[in-house]
């Protein structure tokens, strides 16, 4: 099973909401990632968990706020988001990378439409 | 910093021919991976083609191949038999093995497949 899934498909919130984007994968991956893409861009990395450890985060701003729950589970909270960060929002998973092993090819999630009101 | 660089942003091919996707890349490191991604219309990225630095053979996925020129820093993607399908935006990403994990694309070629 090669899927990352994601929750919700397309999610329109205004600039007070709080909500949470989800992500899944069961290929017993151990490195989990969000990436931003606005139309017509290539995806901006923003976190990169290993091994349910933030290893990476890319001076991304405070109101975007990661959780790794487990090592099947990605969340990404945000909260008082403001017009500009409408854009897709892409979960990926890859093996990891620590040990020197693998292919690290990362697997994309179908993402989430965010629309910031 | 590594940059990757995709002078094409978008092309056309005719059923069944053949088109060659240009991607070229910025690098110190003499260790890394490259990848060919596919993102068709409102879907999902898919991996097409991945080739290792330290690997001299190109890397061949039924009908994509590239073309990795090392030296040149250059990695392009040929697409042969083009398909209705295959019309999507390819995104030529490039990882450090030093900083495994973050990877970075270029900024897309959009390829249209004319009937």
């Amino acid at each position: 099973d090669t899927e990352v899934t994601q929750t919700p498909k397309h999610l329109v919130m205004g600039m007070t909401n709080k909500k949470s984007l989800k992500c899944e994968q069961h290929m017993g991956h151990r490195a989990m990632y969000w990436y931003k893409q606005k139309a017509k861009k290539p995806p901006e990395l923003m976190f990169v968990y290993s091994y349910e450890k933030l290893s990476i985060n890319e001076s991304v701003p405070s109101r975007f706020s990661p959780e790794c729950p487990n090592s099947s589970l990605l969340n990404l909270h945000l909260h008082a988001l403001q017009p500009e960060d409408s854009a897709l929002y892409l979960c990926a998973s890859s093996q990891d990378f620590r040990f020197g092993t693998g292919t690290y090819e990362q697997y994309f999630g179908p993402g989430t439409r965010l629309t910031v009101t | 910093a590594q940059t990757v660089t995709q002078s094409q942003p978008e092309m056309s091919v005719q059923e069944a021919e053949t088109v060659t996707l240009s991607c070229t890349y910025d690098t110190s490191e003499s260790n890394y991976y490259l990848f060919w991604y596919k993102q068709p219309p409102s879907r999902q990225m898919i991996l097409v083609i991945r080739q290792e630095a330290y690997k001299q053979q190109n890397a061949t996925e039924n009908r994509f191949s590239v073309n990795f020129q090392k030296a040149a820093k250059s990695f392009s993607l040929k697409i042969s038999d083009s398909q209705l399908g295959d019309t999507a935006m390819y995104f030529c990403a490039f990882m450090n093995l030093g900083a495994l994990g973050d990877m970075r694309f270029g900024a897309g070629t959009r390829l249209t497949v004319k009937p």
